[in-house]
């Protein structure tokens, strides 16, 4: 099965400080990777995509990937409090239509 | 340009009605997928279709869910018989095209009492 996995938090970040939010897949053939943001009742908003093996950066956010360690990682500098909400790793596979997403992690920016 | 447009934002049903719940793509999209969460759980695809097409309906439960996308009109999500277990939030996604970035909407939430 085509498991993402993430750390459900909730991960906590003073205003200001640097947030890293990681997740893990299991399936090899994988070859997109997204990073969402969801708002309590809203739905999922596109932050940043990423293919290649690397660090990939958009304003405050920086994706890094590494595929041979099957992991994909968000950092989010100078937090706002704006910032907290769930944040949802998906993945789609080549082969595949869907995205496989992960559970999402819950980060709190507290002022 | 309308973003990706889903309606009833929320609904409530009584356990054995049916529900359906509806999804206009974006201007120039022709992909559409669905995607459910349950409270507490992470998004789940269902369906993937194109006009008049289920491309990959993998992630469909065999009974009482089905969906459509004709050559007019929107995409119809349609559950029959409904459960509690039901109750959730179905997104709607659409893309320009199978491996292009997904676009969500705003949600339907399915209440069954």
């Amino acid at each position: 099965q085509k498991e993402v996995e993430q750390n459900s938090g909730p991960l906590s970040v003073p205003e200001g400080a640097i947030a890293s939010l990681n997740c893990t897949y299991s399936d090899r053939g994988s070859q997109s990777f997204f990073w969402y943001r969801q708002y309590s009742g809203k739905s999922p908003e596109l932050i940043m995509s990423i293919y290649s093996n690397g660090d990939k950066e958009d304003g405050r956010f920086t994706a890094q990937l590494n595929k041979a360690s099957q992991y994909v990682s968000l950092l989010i500098r100078d937090s706002q409090p704006s910032d907290s909400a769930t944040y949802l790793c998906a993945v789609k596979v080549n082969s595949g239509y869907a995205l496989n997403f992960g559970k999402g992690t819950s980060l709190l920016v507290t002022p | 340009n309308a973003g990706v447009m889903q309606n009833p934002r929320h609904l409530v049903r009584r356990r054995g009605q049916e529900a359906r719940l509806r999804c206009s793509p974006m201007k120039g999209h022709s992909h559409v997928y669905w995607y459910r969460q349950l409270p507490e759980e992470g998004l789940k695809f269902m369906v993937y279709l194109q006009k008049e097409n289920i491309i990959d309906e993998s992630g469909m439960p065999k009974e009482r869910f089905s969906a459509e996308f004709p050559k007019e009109g929107p995409s119809i999500l349609r559950i029959q018989q409904v459960v509690r277990g039901d109750s959730a939030a179905y997104f709607c996604a659409s893309s320009e095209g199978s491996g292009n970035t997904i676009y969500f909407g705003e949600g339907s939430w399915l209440t069954v009492v």
